[in-house]
């Protein structure tokens, strides 16, 4: 069964622009991690953010959890064209994935 | 190694033959998954090893996949009697600690699997 599930399905944007993606969660976790795939092979991990935390950065990323909602956010500022890709979450408890949210960032 | 490596990359199969996937995950990592993708969709979580144990075989499909991992390391996945909605990339990861725990997964490049 999926955990992550993330939404929107698809996200087009223009380079520069701020693009942000959501995932919820079904059960209780401890830690949630995002990851980025291109053109449909292996994945890569982006940050993983504990349960108490409510908020991370790593470069242009910023994530966010709220443990109350079950759910977290993705926000990748400044685009470049470059960041076009698939994002997928998933929580450490079980290492599941939802269907991902394709992002295009046109230059 | 230096990273997850799977083999072959791509593999062409006609309906009904067995095949076999490899992956090598990264020496020393303990927790080893098998997910399937389908064109345009999401990961399937298909099983976790932890050791040479399967702690979690929930997400295979049907009783034709079977997975085994020997050595604590290499993992063998086997599709009997393919059929064309096997096609999918299917994809494998390592990682030094199993799930519930603080480290991230690393990601072989897939197999390609085609039933024709």
């Amino acid at each position: 069964s999926q955990q992550g599930e993330e939404d929107p399905q698809a996200l087009s944007i223009q380079e520069g622009e701020n693009a942000t993606m959501n995932c919820s969660y079904k059960t209780s976790i401890n830690n949630l991690q995002w990851y980025r795939q291109n053109s449909g092979r292996g994945l890569v991990h982006l940050i993983l953010i504990r349960s108490n935390e409510r908020e991370k950065h790593s470069g242009r990323l910023r994530v966010t959890l709220d443990t109350s909602k079950k759910s977290s956010s993705l926000l990748i500022t400044a685009s470049r064209a470059a960041d076009t890709a698939s994002y997928f979450c998933a929580t450490v408890n079980d290492m599941r994935f939802g269907a991902g949210t394709r992002l295009t960032v046109k230059p | 190694g230096a990273g997850v490596s799977q083999s072959p990359s791509n593999k062409v199969t006609e309906k009904g033959k067995d095949v076999e996937l490899r992956c090598d995950p990264i020496s020393g990592h303990t927790a080893l998954y098998w997910y399937r993708q389908s064109l345009g969709q999401g990961l399937e979580f298909l099983i976790y090893f932890q050791g040479n144990s399967a702690p979690d075989k929930s997400g295979l499909p049907s009783d034709r996949f079977s997975a085994e991992r020997t050595g604590g390391s290499v993992s063998t996945l086997t599709i009997q009697r393919t059929q064309q909605e096997d096609s999918a990339v299917y994809l494998c990861a390592s990682s030094s600690a199993g799930t519930g725990l603080n480290t991230e997964a690393f990601f072989g490049q897939g197999t390609r699997l085609t039933v024709v």
